[in-house]
């Protein structure tokens, strides 16, 4: 079955800790994607990653991290330095991110709130 | 900048009504145009998109969109909705650079 799988579906974090959030995608896809979704904002990108061990910054990157060590994984780190964290994240992938090739595939989300 | 507009926040339609949400773009050069949907408790979902040619275009569902370049418009049209329709509606652009940028959302409720 493939597709993109986000965990877990919800988070809590605790001021002042981090907490990874994952996405893994089994579609072979050399694009990934983190956006933010918030009420009556849309979608905003956080980071994306064209290829295995590269990633660049996003509109809102402040007070996250990403790594990508396998084609596979795009996880999002959110760090104690992002002061508003609460908000739906979504992972996504592409072919790749050039022109018709990309076509974003989602994962269901993940919801991540501050206790 | 680029960016994407989106201006009907809440659409509230009874079924069998006709439906067009308004999208507009900020771009300059080529672009690439898409709709995707949300329906609730789903992924989000590709609806139809827009890279070249016929600038109508139809998606699933019997949604389609029409791409007026004069207007830098990508409206979402069907001529008469269901209530399974109900769900958030995000249109989407990426231009040279392919930085897709997506606008803030419309969420459709339809009354059965």
């Amino acid at each position: 079955d493939g597709g993109i799988t986000q965990s877990p579906k919800y988070l809590f974090r605790k001021e002042g800790q981090n907490v990874t959030l994952s996405c893994e995608q089994n579609l072979n896809h050399d694009a990934m994607y983190w956006y933010r979704q918030d009420p009556g904002q849309g979608l905003r990108l956080i980071y994306y990653s064209q290829i295995v061990n590269d990633f660049q910054k996003g509109d809102i990157a402040e007070g996250y991290s990403v790594s990508r060590e396998k084609k596979e994984s795009f996880p999002l780190t959110v760090t104690s330095a992002q002061k508003n964290p609460t908000a739906f994240y979504l992972c996504a992938s592409s072919i790749s991110r050039g022109g018709s090739k990309n076509i974003q595939y989602f994962g269901a989300g993940t919801r991540l709130s501050v206790l | 900048a680029q960016s994407v507009s989106q201006h009907n926040h809440h659409v509230i339609l009874s079924e069998a009504a006709s439906l067009e949400l308004g999208c507009n773009y900020s771009y300059g050069g080529t672009v690439n145009l898409f709709w995707y949907v949300q329906y609730p408790g789903q992924h989000l979902q590709l609806l139809l998109k827009y890279f070249s040619g016929d600038p109508l275009v139809k998606g699933i569902k019997g949604f389609e969109a029409e791409f007026i370049k004069s207007k830098f418009s990508f409206n979402l049209r069907k001529p008469s909705v269901q209530w399974s329709d109900t769900a958030e509606y995000f249109c989407a652009a990426a231009g040279n650079n392919n930085d897709m940028r997506f606008g803030a959302g419309t969420r459709l409720t339809v009354k059965p």
